[in-house]
C-alpha cells in the first residue's frame, strides 16, 4: 500500500526566510503524481504545487519549489521569502496514475511564520 | 464559475441521528471525491464517483455509510446512526475527467454530541 510520512509535526520560521518541509513516500509504482497542499485555518484545501514523477525537473512555483528524490522517494517543499500569509498546514499527497486516482496524504506540518 | 460548494459548513448531530452532506462539484464536473478529516490527521479517501455511478469506495466503513451522485442533483454523503468517532471534517473534491487535477471544497465540520 503507498503511504505518505511527513516527520516534522511542527515548524517554524522567520518572515523573509526559508523553510524546507520534508516528506518521503512509499509505492512500488513508477508513474505518479506528488503534491503539496496548504490548509489554512478557512479548511480549504489549497493545491501549492504538483510534481510528475517521470519529470526530473523541479517543480516551481513562485517563491515555492521542490526537490524531488526518485529513488530516495523524497519531496521536500521550500518556501522562499516567508511571509506570514504561509502559515497553515501544509500536506504532502501522492497519486497514482490510472485507477481512481485518489490522493494518499500525510499527516501534515503546522508551519508557523514569525514576524 | 463557482468552486466546489459544501453544505453546510457545521452540522451538529446526536448519536443515533442521520447525517446528509451535499457537494455541488464544480460546472461541468463529472467526477466526485469524498475525504475524511479526522483532528489532528490527514486527509483520508472515502470514495470516488462518476454520475450515478460509484467507482471506488474502497475507504468507506462498511456499515452506516453511503454515498450518491444522481444524475441530476449534488452528491450526498449519508452517515446513518452517527456515532462520536464519526465527528470529523469531510471533504468533497471534483475533477471534469479522470487525470485532471481535483478542486476541493471548504468541507463540512460534523460534530456528534
Amino acid at each position: 500500500a503507498q503511504t505518505v510520512t511527513q516527520s516534522q509535526p511542527e515548524m517554524s520560521v522567520q518572515e523573509a526566510e526559508t523553510v524546507t518541509l520534508s516528506c518521503t513516500y512509499d509505492t512500488s509504482e513508477s508513474d505518479y503524481y506528488l503534491f503539496w497542499y496548504k490548509q489554512p485555518p478557512s479548511r480549504q484545501m489549497i493545491l501549492v504545487i504538483r510534481q510528475e514523477a517521470y519529470k526530473q525537473q523541479n517543480a516551481t512555483e513562485n517563491r515555492f519549489s521542490v526537490n524531488f528524490q526518485k529513488a530516495a522517494k523524497s519531496f521536500s517543499l521550500k518556501i522562499s521569502d516567508s511571509q506570514l500569509g504561509d502559515a497553515a498546514m501544509y500536506f504532502c499527497a501522492y497519486r497514482v496514475k490510472g485507477g481512481s486516482e485518489k490522493l494518499v496524504f500525510g499527516k501534515g506540518t503546522k508551519l508557523t511564520v514569525n514576524p | 464559475n463557482a468552486g466546489v460548494m459544501q453544505n453546510p459548513r457545521h452540522l451538529v448531530r446526536r448519536r443515533g441521528q442521520e447525517a446528509r452532506l451535499r457537494c455541488s462539484p464544480m460546472k461541468g464536473h463529472s467526477h466526485v471525491y469524498w475525504y475524511r478529516q479526522l483532528p489532528e490527521e490527514g486527509l483520508k479517501f472515502m470514495v470516488y464517483l462518476q454520475k450515478e455511478n460509484i467507482i471506488d469506495e474502497s475507504g468507506m466503513p462498511k456499515e452506516r455509510f453511503s454515498a450518491e451522485f444522481p444524475k441530476e442533483g449534488p452528491s450526498i454523503l449519508r452517515i446513518q446512526q452517527v456515532v462520536r468517532g464519526d465527528s470529523a471534517a469531510y471533504f468533497c473534491a471534483s475533477s471534469p475527467r479522470q487525470g485532471l487535477e481535483a478542486f476541493f471544497g471548504q468541507g463540512t465540520r460534523l460534530t456528534v454530541v
